[in-house]
């Protein structure tokens, strides 16, 4: 096991398309969470699973953000009608406990 | 690649001098905090953790205080190195997730 595994590394997409990210977390980790990171900003949480339970959402996630783990392992996040300003690194972090995480590399998207 | 922290406070520091970076946290009820370091093209990678029951913790070159008193957190660096050079972000935990600070970009003098 190498980490926790994001994909794609970069998109580009145009304005009002949907993308589409997964995440691949370390395999004993049974929690997930996701972040977006805007330049001159920390992490900001998005979401958080426990298994395939979907236990917090952030107010950041508006409607056309949606998030699964459907057999609690890798988990995918769709943002539909992509908008400019849903340019951002997308982190998915995994754990095994309440304490500390462990990163991907994140998935970079741009919308033009 | 990717530009991480444009737009953050900067920390320059001289090759082999001690780094201090700061931080402060919004609730007092906070009982675990991390500091984290971020590459360019990398996520955030793990430094240190300390709970709310410590004051002070060492790792390898590295050393995390903590007052609680004011909320707020430091990072020291002995000897700082050029592979030290990142954003450096302070969390503290929250019910289900971390909350970060801003960041503070450390810049490597040689």
């Amino acid at each position: 096991d190498t980490g926790v595994s994001q994909n794609p590394r970069h998109k580009i997409t145009k304005r009002g398309q949907n993308v589409t990210f997964r995440c691949d977390p370390i395999s004993e980790h049974n929690r997930l969470y996701w972040y977006r990171q805007t330049l001159g900003q920390g992490p900001e949480f998005l979401t958080y699973f426990q298994n395939e339970a979907q236990l917090e959402k952030s107010r950041l996630l508006s409607d056309r953000f949606s998030a699964e783990r459907p057999k609690g392992s890798f988990s995918t996040l769709e943002i539909q009608r992509t908008e400019q300003g849903d340019s951002a690194m997308y982190l998915c972090a995994s754990s095994q406990t309440v304490d500390g995480y462990t990163f991907g590399s994140g998935t970079r998207l741009t919308v033009v | 690649g990717e530009s991480v922290g444009l737009h953050l406070p900067t920390l320059s520091v001289q090759e082999g001098d001690n780094s201090i970076i700061n931080c402060a946290y919004s609730n007092s009820a906070s009982d675990y905090f991390i500091w984290y370091k971020r590459e360019s093209g990398k996520g955030p990678q793990f430094i240190i953790d300390i709970r709310s029951n410590m004051d002070k913790r060492q790792g390898q070159r590295v050393t995390v205080l903590l007052n609680k008193t004011v909320k707020h957190l430091s990072l020291q660096i002995a000897a700082t190195q050029p592979g030290d050079s990142a954003v450096y972000f302070c969390a503290e935990r929250g019910t289900y997730k971390y909350i970060f600070g801003t960041g503070t970009r450390l810049k490597v003098l040689a």
